[in-house]
């Protein structure tokens, strides 16, 4: 079963805009949500991570919005770019279990010029 | 400094034959990691490696084996190959008590 839950499945953003992924999660047990950017035939990268313990984190353009008590959290892309189109996947991983990373089902983002 | 390096790249199989996914890195990680990526369901854990001499299993184990060679090296092997496991396979490693994972190309394997 999908510990992590993500959406939109795909997104279209203007170069300029702001592009939102949001995840949910169920498992109270997580700390540790990163996301990671994929291009086409390439190994997903990481791209920015956040904790539980904080809200929010802000990485350039990139910021990680963090809900504990909802257990959700978003990615944030401010000024898109056409550079940004990419696959991205949010996870959640435990240190119990060796950090291995829960992925959600990823989201292609396309910016257009 | 290479990362994470896999091979092959592509691998075409007919149903039951075998074969090992080779992965290696060279960061001195203790961790090691294989994935298989399926359109539509992100990528998803067979297996982990925590440390040299240890396994475990992940979400999706069935039908494959891993071995952990030594630090640097962890294989995957699908004994006897079923269409099922058609996908794209990553293998990645991290430090200990280090969340980051650092992910190899990819190998992309057909089963026919």
């Amino acid at each position: 079963q999908q510990q992590v839950k993500q959406s939109p499945q795909s997104l279209i953003v203007q170069k300029g805009g702001i592009s939102i992924i949001n995840c949910a999660y169920e498992n109270t047990a997580f700390d540790y949500f990163p996301w990671y950017q994929q291009f086409p035939g390439k190994g997903p990268a990481l791209l920015i991570a956040i904790r539980p313990d904080v809200s929010e984190k802000k990485e350039g353009r990139f910021t990680i919005s963090f809900n504990k008590s909802a257990k959700q959290f978003s990615l944030h892309i401010m000024d898109s770019q056409p550079g940004d189109s990419a696959t991205y996947f949010c996870a959640a991983s435990k240190m119990d279990s060796g950090y291995a990373l829960n992925f959600g089902k990823g989201t292609s983002l396309l910016v257009t010029p | 400094n290479a990362g994470v390096t896999q091979t092959p790249k592509f691998q075409v199989l007919k149903t039951g034959q075998s074969m090992t996914l080779q992965c290696a890195q060279d960061m001195n990680h203790n961790s090691m990691y294989w994935y298989r990526q399926d359109p539509g369901m992100g990528l998803r854990l067979i297996y982990y490696s925590a440390s040299e001499g240890t396994t475990d299993k992940g979400e999706v184990p069935n039908g494959y084996n891993v071995s952990r060679l030594n630090k640097r090296e962890f294989s995957l092997r699908l004994e006897s190959a079923a269409p099922s496991q058609t996908s794209v396979y990553f293998c990645a490693s991290s430090e200990d008590n280090e969340e980051t994972q650092y992910f190899g190309p990819g190998t992309r394997l057909l089963v026919l």
